[in-house]
Formats: C-alpha cells, sequence, structure tokens
C-alpha cells in the first residue's frame, strides 16, 4: 500500500494564485520529500525536510511537517504557468545501512490557467 | 556528466518474451533504484541496490529481476512479459546509503505487453 496520499488528486487556479497540496503518511519516517514530474518526464526534487523540522522555504516553494499528524504540506507562491505539473510527496523510513526506501505517494496533478 | 540514463525509451513487447531495460549513472552513486508508475498509483519500488553486488526486493519485485555489476550500471530484467507490466519505468540513483540525500530520476521508459 502507498506511504503516502496526496490531497487533492488534481488543482486547477489562476497563474499569480497560491497552490496549496497535502501528503499524509502511515508510518515514523527519517524525512519527507516533494518531487515535481512534467508530463512524459522524470521526477525532480525540490525540497528535503527532515523529522525534527516543522518548516522549510526554498524559493517561492514553502514545505511544512506535522509529525503529529503525519502530514505535511507544500506551498507554491505566485504561481507560474511552468508551475503546471504532477506533484508527489516521498518519505524515507530507512533508518539502516543497506535499508533505504524512498515510497512515493499517488501525486497531485497542477495546472495552472494562464 | 549525463545523470541517470535509462534506455530504451519506448518498447512493445509480446506476452512471454524477456528484455532488459537498461540503466546507467555516471555521478559515482552507491544507491540505484527502479520504481514503476501506473495511473492513480503514484510510483511504486520495484528492487533497489546499495551498491556493486548488493541488490534487494521493493514492494513489487515479482517478474522482474536485478542485478549490480557495477556501480555505474543497473539493469531490470523482464523475465516472461505479461500485460500487467505494461507500465512506465523509471531508474533512480541518489549518493551514499544515509538517509536524507536526494534522489536523482531518469527520462523514463515506456513499456507496452501485448
Amino acid at each position: 500500500s502507498q506511504q503516502g496520499e496526496e490531497d487533492p488528486q488534481a488543482l486547477s487556479i489562476q497563474e499569480g494564485e497560491n497552490a496549496t497540496m497535502n501528503c499524509s503518511y502511515k508510518t515514523s519516517i527519517n524525512n519527507l520529500q516533494w518531487y515535481r514530474q512534467n508530463s512524459g518526464r522524470g521526477l525532480v526534487h525540490l525540497i528535503l525536510i527532515r523529522s525534527n523540522e516543522r518548516e522549510k522555504h526554498s524559493g517561492r516553494l514553502r514545505v511544512t511537517l506535522d509529525t503529529s499528524k503525519k502530514s505535511s504540506s507544500l506551498l507554491i507562491t505566485a504561481s507560474r504557468a511552468a508551475d503546471t505539473a504532477s506533484y508527489f510527496c516521498a518519505t524515507d523510513v530507512g533508518s539502516n545501512f543497506g535499508n533505504e526506501k524512498l515510497t512515493f505517494g499517488t501525486g497531485t496533478r497542477l495546472t495552472i490557467i494562464p | 556528466n549525463a545523470g541517470v540514463t535509462q534506455t530504451p525509451k519506448f518498447q512493445v513487447l509480446k506476452t512471454g518474451q524477456s528484455m532488459t531495460l537498461q540503466c546507467a549513472q555516471d555521478m559515482n552513486h552507491e544507491y540505484m533504484s527502479w520504481y514503476r508508475q501506473d495511473p492513480g498509483m503514484g510510483l511504486r519500488l520495484i528492487h533497489y541496490s546499495v551498491g556493486a553486488g548488493i541488490t534487494d526486493q521493493g514492494e513489487v519485485p515479482n517478474g522482474y529481476n536485478v542485478s549490480r555489476s557495477t556501480t555505474e550500471d543497473f539493469p531490470l530484467r523482464l523475465l516472461s512479459a505479461a500485460p500487467s507490466q505494461t507500465s512506465v519505468y523509471f531508474c533512480a540513483s541518489r549518493p551514499q546509503t544515509i538517509s536524507g540525500n536526494t534522489i536523482y530520476f531518469g527520462e523514463g521508459s515506456w513499456l507496452t505487453v501485448v
């Protein structure tokens, strides 16, 4: 079963608006990462937040992590047409050498309307 | 520096045929993995390797075989293709096996089994 579940599955907003996506997971994690996937391409890493962090920023991206609720959110501010893509959260639960498994959620498809 | 290179990009197989998806990385990464991506399922881990000569199963290993004879290469073999293996396959790598490192993806291999 999937470790992470993104919400919503799809989101359409006007260019310039903010986009918020949520991720819930099931087990304790070492860190949580967000990735972007443009149509027909591989995934690209956006940002990583560790289990002892609550908030992290990178440019127009803001990620929060609530380990008590086992959830994370990704906020993209001042959206642009180029932000149109699918966004995935991924959780890293491995703690021992040779036991690293990054588990991905089902993704949120974001469409920015010009 | 090419990153993670996958071949072929597209492949059509008949049921029962075997084939190998190639993956190579030139970043001297210890960790490599194969995922499959299906609609509504996100990415699911097939097999992974933490170094040359070391491989382990992921979430959906049945019907697939891997080996890691060199640091650079991590081929995925389909032993007897089935229509259920129609999917997009992604190879990924990351440095070290310590939790928290960014994972780098190839551009994907589209496989159709008829």
